[in-house]
């Protein structure tokens, strides 16, 4: 069983609907990752969140804003999507020990397959 | 910059057969993290191992092993007597020492037949 949950786990919006994707972890992590994958890629890192700090964000447009409001949560909030951001998003959590995290082994929930229309 | 190659796209192998997937990495650290992930066709990432630059020991976990040369750049992983279960796609990532980069390779998507 996943300790990492998501949801919901299918989303469908409109180019002009605010939604939120949830992430929650439950192993005591303090680094919480946003993953993009589109359909036959690998995932694609979006933000990192170190003891729910944004540590790292890579150049994600601003249509895609995180929020960690503690340390077990995530959330992805969206908002004037473009149809090229359907995909499937995935959230990970990970210990910290040293480097922010990103070097520690990330554990995956089962991800939020979003179309956008 | 770094970067991981997986050159197999796709591997498809009759069930009981051996097959190894490919991974070649660069990186300018000197202190580096791999990893192997399965992604099974529900989506869900599942960790398979980490391997720290400075452990070039090859390891075993019941059908699964694992290569670690740094000679060579690469970290290839085996599955002995593959079994259908065992179709999924298989990522091979790096993590530079210093926290600032994570990337995974393309994917090996393989197809064990019954």
């Amino acid at each position: 069983d996943t300790e990492v949950t998501q949801t919901p786990k299918h989303l469908v919006m409109g180019m002009t609907n605010k939604k939120s994707l949830k992430c929650e972890q439950h192993m005591g992590h303090r680094a919480m990752y946003w993953y993009k994958q589109k359909a036959k890629k690998p995932p694609e890192l979006m933000f990192v969140y170190s003891y729910e700090k944004l540590s790292i964000n890579e150049s994600v447009p601003s249509r895609f804003s995180p929020e960690c409001p503690n340390s077990s949560l995530l959330n992805l909030h969206l908002h004037a999507l473009q149809p090229e951001d359907s995909a499937l998003y995935l959230c990970a959590s990970s210990q910290v020990l040293a480097g922010g995290g990103i070097q520690e082994t990330q554990y995956f929930g089962p991800g939020t397959r979003l179309l956008v229309l | 910059a770094q970067k991981v190659t997986q050159a197999q796209t796709e591997i498809s192998v009759v069930e009981k057969e051996d097959v190894t997937l490919d991974c070649v990495y660069e990186t300018r650290d000197t202190t580096y993290y791999l990893f192997w992930y399965k992604q099974p066709p529900s989506g869900e990432l599942v960790f398979l191992i980490r391997r720290n630059s400075f452990d070039e020991q090859n390891e075993i976990s019941g059908r699964y092993s694992w290569n670690f040369q740094k000679s060579t750049s690469s970290f290839n992983f085996t599955i002995t007597a593959s079994q259908v279960v065992d179709s999924a796609v298989y990522f091979c990532a790096l993590s530079g020492g210093y926290g600032q980069n994570f990337v995974f390779g393309p994917g090996t998507r393989l197809s064990v037949l019954p």
